[in-house]
């Protein structure tokens, strides 16, 4: 367990409405990654930060921004939900493995409809 | 372009009756393979890291082998609780951060 929650588990929503989910971690992990997960798409990498206030883009960041003010939190806003982000995200962190790589470990996913 | 395909989408097997998954990719240099489990409304779980060619991971009765150009999950003598979606992952060298190409994953559903 990589102590990863992440709040809403699951929200339905109008389109046009901002919208946040929180990913909220334990372990003082420096990365954190947002992933949304289709059918036919596999997970893709929407945002990732590297460090407080540190966040870059991933391959599907249009309409998405990120935030991160403290180590244990990495937000993702929906300024105006589509129809098209409907999908189930997941959040990541990563934590040294001793090879010369990190592993990531995943949280439980927030299933998000945009109606 | 870097991009990983797992075959088949999906496989049906009988209480043990083993079998292969396979997860092909091309990128540039590899730095890392991963593959994972997921079950249904649930994360991805960590299973292995393969980081070289004829590199080889195991446990209880899944075992990771990796190539040049592709990995082999072997499922000896499944077990119902063994259905999930397999992922398999890969991290290129020429990224600077620990981001990761996903595969669509291959469903694997075991019957007593």
């Amino acid at each position: 367990d990589a102590g990863i929650t992440q709040s809403p588990r699951h929200k339905v929503t109008e389109t046009g409405t901002p919208v946040t989910l929180r990913c909220h971690q334990t372990e003082n992990h420096r990365y954190m990654y947002w992933y949304r997960q289709d059918p036919g798409h596999g997970l893709r990498l929407i945002h990732y930060s590297y460090g407080v206030k540190d966040t870059d883009k991933g391959e599907v960041s249009d309409g998405y921004s990120v935030s991160r003010s403290k180590t244990e939190d990495f937000l993702l806003t929906l300024e105006s939900a589509t129809s098209s982000q409907t999908s189930v995200y997941f959040c990541a962190i990563s934590e040294r493995s001793g090879g010369s790589t990190d592993t990531q470990y995943f949280g439980p996913g927030t299933r998000l409809t945009v109606l | 372009e870097d991009q990983v395909t797992q075959s088949p989408e999906a496989l049906r097997l009988q209480e043990g009756e083993s079998s292969s998954l396979n997860c092909s990719y091309t990128v540039s240099g590899l730095r890392g393979l991963f593959w994972y489990r997921q079950d249904p409304g649930k994360g991805p779980e960590f299973l292995f890291t393969l980081y070289s060619a004829g590199e080889e991971k195991e446990k209880e009765r899944l075992k990771a082998t990796l190539t040049k150009k592709e990995s082999f999950l072997h499922i000896t003598a499944p077990k119902p609780e063994d259905s999930a979606t397999y992922l398999c992952a890969v991290q290129p060298r020429s990224y600077n951060t620990d981001k990761l190409i996903f595969g669509t994953g291959t469903r694997l559903q075991v019957f007593p």
